[in-house]
């Protein structure tokens, strides 16, 4: 069964603390990785999509990064305003454009 | 530009009555999907439209629940005879195909059933 894990459930850094959401997953032809952020009582924002093993993309100060049965959110310096809850989907050949989601990261960054 | 629209934002019902959740997409998207997002859970698929081609109703948990668009745009999510595990966010999303295109996320409708 495809299946999307995220770890860890929650995180709390402080300001300025790098730290690296992780993303596993076992989908057989994957054909994108994506990762979005959602605030509370708000849909997901579109952050990243990642195609292919050794692919990575940038948007200030997150970087994702994929593998063959990971994907990695590298947050540098976080700060406050990346407090959210950062989730991950992978897109399955095949599926339709269906997502599978993971239950997501819950980050939050105090000063 | 506009993004993807949901409505209502919130809805209280009682067990038992029918619900109707709508889905404006971003315009000249050709894909829209409906999504549940549970308590703890992560976004659970419901159902995939593109353009004029039969919906994928894959996702749908049970014969309660039927989606439709109407003119290639707007969506209707009915959910018949709400039961209280039917308490959960919808969201839809919408992309411009259906294939590994990004889709965009509305609000979601929170849904309580009582």
């Amino acid at each position: 069964e495809d299946q999307v894990t995220q770890s860890p459930e929650a995180l709390r850094l402080q300001e300025g603390e790098s730290s690296s959401l992780n993303c596993s997953y076992t989908v057989s032809g994957l054909r994108g990785l994506f990762w979005y952020r959602q605030d509370p009582g708000k849909g997901p924002e579109f952050l990243f999509t990642l195609y292919s093993a050794g692919e990575e993309k940038e948007k200030e100060r997150l970087k994702a990064t994929l593998t063959k049965k990971e994907s990695f959110l590298h947050i540098t310096a976080p700060k406050p305003e990346d407090s959210a809850t950062y989730l991950c989907a992978a897109l399955k050949a095949g599926t339709a454009s269906k997502l599978t989601f993971g239950t997501g990261t819950r980050l939050q960054v105090t000063l | 530009g506009a993004g993807v629209s949901q409505s209502p934002s919130n809805k209280v019902t009682e067990k038992g009555k029918d619900v109707e959740l709508r889905c404006d997409p971003i315009s000249g998207h050709t894909a829209l999907y409906w999504y549940r997002q549970s308590l703890g859970q992560g976004l659970e698929f419901l159902i995939y439209f593109q353009g004029n081609s039969a919906p994928d109703k894959s996702g749908l948990p049970s014969d309660r629940f039927s989606a439709e668009r109407t003119g290639g745009s707007v969506s209707t999510l009915t959910i018949q005879r709400t039961q209280q595990e039917d308490s959960a966010v919808y969201l839809c999303a919408s992309s411009t195909g259906g294939g590994e295109e990004t889709q965009y996320f509305g609000p979601g409708t929170r849904l309580l059933v009582l």
